[in-house]
């Protein structure tokens, strides 16, 4: 079955830098990537998909680049700010097209 | 529009005690998933219904764990008999169909099992 992992684990930075999380995936068959933001007593928010005949796609600050040749995906958010600062979870579709989670990465900006 | 409800919020029960969890998806959401987080940590798939049938109850940690989804609608997640270890964050999401699509996840009902 797909297998999702998510580095780092834990990520701080200063307010105004970038942050970048990588996600790699086993399944060769998934074609959709979502990133998910957690905020603390909250449940996750949808932030920025992707889809696999894609390679990059970007909102304002956020962005999601994917390279399905090494079957690996990341979320780059430039200019970070406080509010930034939650848990973020990659996903992407196993082959029965359900969604197979990272296990989060707690970013943590600091002014 | 409205988002994924959950209810209750919270919920402290004693061991052993029985709990239903309630889960309303988004108008017109045909799959539902509920999740379990335990402190800290990620999401745990539990089981996912498509309308009132659910083909994957593969999450569910035990036979103490069920789900119903009627009318293609609301989902209720019981947990009979409850133990310490079943204190989590139960997280219901749906999504229009269930194939590559989008989750939106509800706000959580956060059980403490004393």
């Amino acid at each position: 079955g797909e297998n999702v992992e998510q580095h780092p684990s834990t990520l701080s930075v200063q307010e105004g830098d970038s942050a970048v999380i990588k996600c790699t995936y086993s399944d060769s068959a998934s074609n959709y990537f979502p990133w998910y933001k957690q905020e603390l007593g909250k449940g996750p928010q949808l932030i920025i998909d992707i889809r696999s005949n894609v390679g990059e796609k970007k909102d304002q600050r956020i962005a999601v680049t994917l390279n399905k040749t090494a079957k690996h995906f990341s979320l780059h958010i430039t200019e970070t700010q406080p509010e930034d600062s939650a848990v973020y979870f990659c996903a992407a579709t196993d082959s029965w097209g359900k969604l197979q989670f990272g296990a989060g990465t707690q970013v943590v900006v600091t002014p | 529009g409205a988002g994924v409800s959950q209810s209750p919020s919270n919920k402290v029960t004693e061991k052993g005690k029985d709990v239903e969890l309630r889960c309303d998806p988004i108008s017109g959401h045909t799959a539902l998933y509920w999740y379990r987080q335990s402190l800290g940590q990620g999401l745990e798939f539990l089981i996912y219904f498509q309308g009132n049938s659910a083909p994957d109850k593969s999450g569910l940690p035990s036979d103490r764990f069920s789900a119903e989804r009627t009318g293609g609608s609301v989902s209720t997640l019981t947990i009979q008999r409850t133990q310490q270890e079943d204190s989590a964050v139960y997280l219901c999401a749906s999504s229009a169909r269930q194939t590559q699509e989008t989750q939106y996840f509800g706000p959580g009902t956060r059980l403490l099992v004393l």
